[in-house]
């Protein structure tokens, strides 16, 4: 089946810097991704929807300032999480869907994100 | 805006048992998706099964089965024959009909433990 892939999984930052999340479709186009995050033994929020060639659209009360998305080609989204702090500290999970595929949505592996 | 609930926090099933998993859901949409997604330790959702509302005939995959009623907007996930690689959270999600627009609204997860 499809593959959403995830980079890094895992990623420790200093409180005050930034970091990047790569979401990437490996064998399909994606003109539409979606940012969630999960905090622990929670369910998945939806943050962000993220739109080739386009602004991304954030859901009510996610700061689009401090997390940045881009969506730079038909198979790669990022997140950028600016000047963490230690509330960041989540577990980040992409997915999307291919042009084709008709309803099926895929996830990432997901990114731990741990701001010390 | 759509609801997802999932009333049991937690459920156990003993090995080779049948146990169902209880979500209902709240839209004033008339077509729409829903999903049950299951995420292991590893944190990566995988599908388990796909409804789609226009359809009147239960889902079915192999173990996993629906009981989708619409009018009472209810939508519970019969595992059969459990096995010890069920034990996982369980997340019920609903999608809306428009094309490009595959957002998820997830419920709260049911964590399920297989007793051996």
């Amino acid at each position: 089946g499809a593959v959403v892939s995830q980079h890094p999984s895992r990623v420790i930052c200093k409180s005050g810097t930034s970091v990047k999340i790569e979401c990437r479709s490996l064998d399909f186009q994606a003109t539409t991704m979606f940012w969630y995050r999960q905090f622990p033994k929670q369910s998945l929020m939806l943050m962000a929807t993220s739109n080739e060639g386009s602004k991304a659209t954030y859901e009510q009360g996610v700061e689009k300032d401090k997390f940045l998305i881009n969506h730079a080609s038909l198979t790669l989204s990022t997140l950028t999480v600016t000047s963490a702090h230690p509330e960041d500290s989540s577990f980040y999970i992409c997915s999307a869907r291919p042009e084709t595929s008709g309803n099926t949505i895929y996830f990432g592996e997901g990114s731990w994100l741990t701001v010390v | 805006a759509q609801t997802v609930t999932q009333s049991q926090p937690e459920m156990s099933v003993q090995e080779a048992e049948t146990v169902t998993l209880s979500c209902t859901y709240d839209t004033s949409e008339s077509d729409y998706y829903l999903f049950w997604y299951k995420q292991p330790p590893s944190r990566q959702m995988i599908l388990v099964i796909r409804q789609e509302a226009y359809k009147q005939q239960n889902a079915t995959e192999n173990r996993f089965s629906v009981n989708f009623q619409k009018a009472a907007k209810s939508f519970s996930l019969k595992i059969s024959d459990s096995q010890l690689g069920d034990a996982a959270m369980y997340f019920c999600a609903y999608r809306g009909p428009n094309f490009g627009n595959e957002k998820l609204t997830f419920g709260t997860g049911t964590r399920l433990t297989i007793i051996p």
